[in-house]
């Protein structure tokens, strides 16, 4: 089935310090999504991302949709340490219902201060 | 103006007993997802259901589990014959019709003793 690849796995940055996380496929998405989860809490949607080529910025995060259609970035600028969680890309399962999204395995952010 | 309400949030049964998830979507949506997350894993779609009907369970083992939204009340998840596998964190998110942003519940946990 589709999968998608998430990395880092983890990171440890500074406060103030940039954040870069990606994720691949190997298949097409109409979709890309990003979501943050705090522990013990559901995902909350960052940033959707429609179309091919898109950029999008919501505040310090800025997210692309991968030409090919099979990658999307996740930037945070000027990290803070609310920022601190697990960040998850998603894809909207090509072909799939609306509502069959495919979640990477995540990037759990840790911020000293 | 309530978000996506999950209860409980906390659930401990038995190897052999009956789990029920209950999932109220917010006010006039319609659609809901179940998806179930393992500890250090994304979310794995299980099922997309509306008012009354399936419409996506391409996600759902196919024994012990089922699903449905009645036209009153909320969305069920039920695990029959719980096994110590069933263990997990099991999220529901609703949306109004087409649009991605959908909201997740904050979960139960599940715990298989």
């Amino acid at each position: 089935g589709q999968q998608l690849n998430q990395s880092p796995q983890s990171m440890f940055i500074q406060e103030g310090e940039d954040v870069s996380m990606n994720c691949t496929s190997s298949s097409i998405f109409n979709t890309w999504l990003w979501y943050k989860q705090d522990p013990g809490e559901g995902p909350v949607l960052l940033i959707a991302l429609y179309k091919a080529g898109e950029l999008t910025s919501n505040g310090r995060l800025t997210a692309q949709f991968g030409i090919t259609r099979k990658d999307s970035f996740l930037n945070i600028s000027a990290s803070i340490p609310s920022d601190v969680g697990i960040y998850f890309c998603a894809g909207e399962n090509y072909g799939g219902s609306q509502g069959n999204l495919i979640f990477g395995k995540g990037t759990k952010l840790s911020v000293k201060p | 103006n309530a978000g996506v309400m999950q209860n409980p949030r906390h659930l401990v049964r038995r190897r052999g007993q009956e789990a029920r998830l209950r999932c109220s979507p917010m006010k006039g949506h319609s659609h809901v997802y179940w998806y179930r997350q393992l500890p250090e894993e994304g979310l794995k779609f299980m099922v997309y259901l509306q008012k009354e009907n399936i419409i996506d369970e391409s996600g759902m083992p196919k024994e012990r589990f089922s699903a449905e939204f009645p036209k009153e009340g909320p969305s069920i998840l039920r695990i029959q014959q719980v096994v110590r596998g069933d263990s997990a964190a099991y999220f529901c998110a609703s949306s109004p019709g087409e649009d991605y942003g959908y909201t997740f519940g904050s979960g139960t946990r599940l715990t298989v003793v």
